[in-house]
């Protein structure tokens, strides 16, 4: 199994430009998430899915949306790219709420 | 609002000694809680979880943490540190009610010296 794949590992935008990060499991995991990592804040959840065509917010969501018409994919959209949004992207997935989370490696993403 | 606070950026403790990170939590309801690993230019890996029952939790690579309910606390613990140990270490604690988000801890950074 591949797990938690995100696509692309780097990259970098200018001020303004669109962009959608991917996330992809082959797991059948109804959870799937998206989180920022930024130096001494943790990570911050931005938006989440509890199935295909159910998302919510979570603590830092403006600046990004997100679908989920698969079980499989959650993609993050970036609709107007500030270097606020400079940090490293995370998806991660679980099959129920007791259970783990599985992450991806990453985007690395710089605004310039 | 649920809270995870982890009160040391960083950690340093000599090869073979003992180690502990701390976690505290804050959350309305019984709590579920998480220790994740990450290394370098790697996603979170799991460690252990509490979710019920036993409050000493052993988990992978020699970790254990034990849930303390009336400090509040899930601190990490191994006999005995491994250079290898040296990573970035996450507490998050989940509300057991309903869907509740996963909150993080800010992360404590364990350095195990030869």
């Amino acid at each position: 199994n591949a797990g938690v794949t995100q696509t692309p590992k780097f990259q970098v935008l200018k001020t303004g430009q669109s962009m959608t990060l991917q996330c992809a499991q082959d797991m059948n995991h109804e959870y799937m998430s998206w989180y920022r990592q930024d130096p001494g804040m943790g990570l911050r959840l931005i938006h989440y899915s509890v199935g295909a065509g159910i998302t919510d917010q979570g603590e830092v969501p403006n600046g990004y949306n997100v679908s989920r018409s698969t079980t499989e994919d959650f993609p993050l959209r970036l609709l107007s790219a500030a270097p606020s949004q400079t940090s490293v992207y995370f998806c991660a997935s679980s099959y129920g709420r007791r259970e783990t989370q599985h992450f991806g490696d990453g985007t690395r993403l710089s605004i310039l | 609002a649920q809270s995870v606070a982890q009160p040391e950026d960083q950690v340093n403790v000599a090869e073979g000694n003992p180690l502990t990170v701390k976690c505290t939590y804050s959350v309305s309801g019984n709590p579920y809680l998480f220790w994740y690993v990450q290394y370098p230019n790697r996603g979170l890996q799991f460690l252990l979880k509490y979710i019920t029952g036993d409050n000493l939790v052993k988990g992978s690579y020699g970790f254990e943490a034990e849930f303390n309910k009336s400090q509040t606390s899930f601190h990490l613990k191994k006999p005995s540190a491994l250079v290898s140990d040296s990573a970035l270490y996450f507490c998050a604690v989940r509300n057991s009610g309903g869907y509740q988000k996963v909150t993080f801890g800010t992360g404590t950074k364990l350095q195990v010296i030869p």
